[in-house]
């Protein structure tokens, strides 16, 4: 799977757009970009994945820049209970003979909503 | 719907010991991963249980075992605890399925302290 790079830690004002940056630049033409998070004391949670268009859900929008060597996710009025660890991972989506595999998390991001 | 449990929540064990810990995957789900996370570290893979059968194994040692039971719940097991298997331990499932979506869900995670 093709490394990630995150800034360790970031600010938001609350109300406004979060915007969290991933540079993927090994990503591979099979390669999918996954966003999971992490509140405090909870499991990750799945946010949003993509493969080179962008995506949109109730949670977030995911920006794939056209070589794919980076991506945005964007938490479009931020709250709160956004508060949490933000995780970029890049994988092949299919699954390996028995099951899907299993994730690589890097260290992420540190998104801190500020009221 | 009941989401991936986990059980205990906290344990604390002496170095040398031998732990249990538990996972109910989400209903429906039928592949259960375990993963090891440290303070202030992403989550790490340690193996996976489908069919109950160890699919795919992180970089763990063989300390760390697991079992899939018929009703696709699943133990891990770490023998000769060390006082660096101390972490957070996290159970996520998913279900088997050849499609682009990889959306594990993770449970709350049980914290064991090695003293």
């Amino acid at each position: 799977d093709a490394k990630t790079t995150q800034p360790p830690s970031m600010d938001c004002a609350e109300g406004r757009a979060a915007n969290l940056p991933c540079n993927h630049s090994t990503i591979s033409g099979n390669e999918y970009v996954y966003w999971y998070r992490q509140i405090h004391s909870q499991g990750p949670q799945y946010i949003i994945h993509g493969l080179k268009n962008n995506e949109t859900n109730e949670m977030a929008s995911l920006i794939i820049t056209e070589d794919r060597k980076s991506s945005t996710l964007i938490l479009p009025h931020a709250t709160l209970r956004d508060t949490a660890v933000y995780y970029c991972i890049v994988r092949v989506a299919a699954y390996s003979g028995g099951g899907a595999d299993g994730l690589t998390f890097g260290k992420g991001t540190h998104l801190i909503i500020q009221p | 719907d009941a989401g991936v449990t986990q059980s205990p929540t906290h344990l604390i064990k002496t170095r040398g010991q031998q732990v249990t810990l538990r996972c109910s995957p989400k209903s429906g789900h039928d592949t259960v991963s375990w993963y090891q996370q440290a303070l202030g570290q992403g989550p790490q893979f340690i193996f996976q249980y489908y069919e109950e059968e160890e699919r795919q194994r992180g970089n763990f040692p063989d300390r760390f075992s697991g079992h899939q039971f018929p009703n696709y719940s699943s133990e891990l097991n770490v023998n000769a605890l060390l006082l660096g298997d101390s972490a957070l331990y996290l159970c996520a499932s998913s279900l088997a399925i050849p499609a682009p979506l990889y959306e594990q869900y993770f449970g709350p995670g049980t914290r064991l302290t090695v003293t």
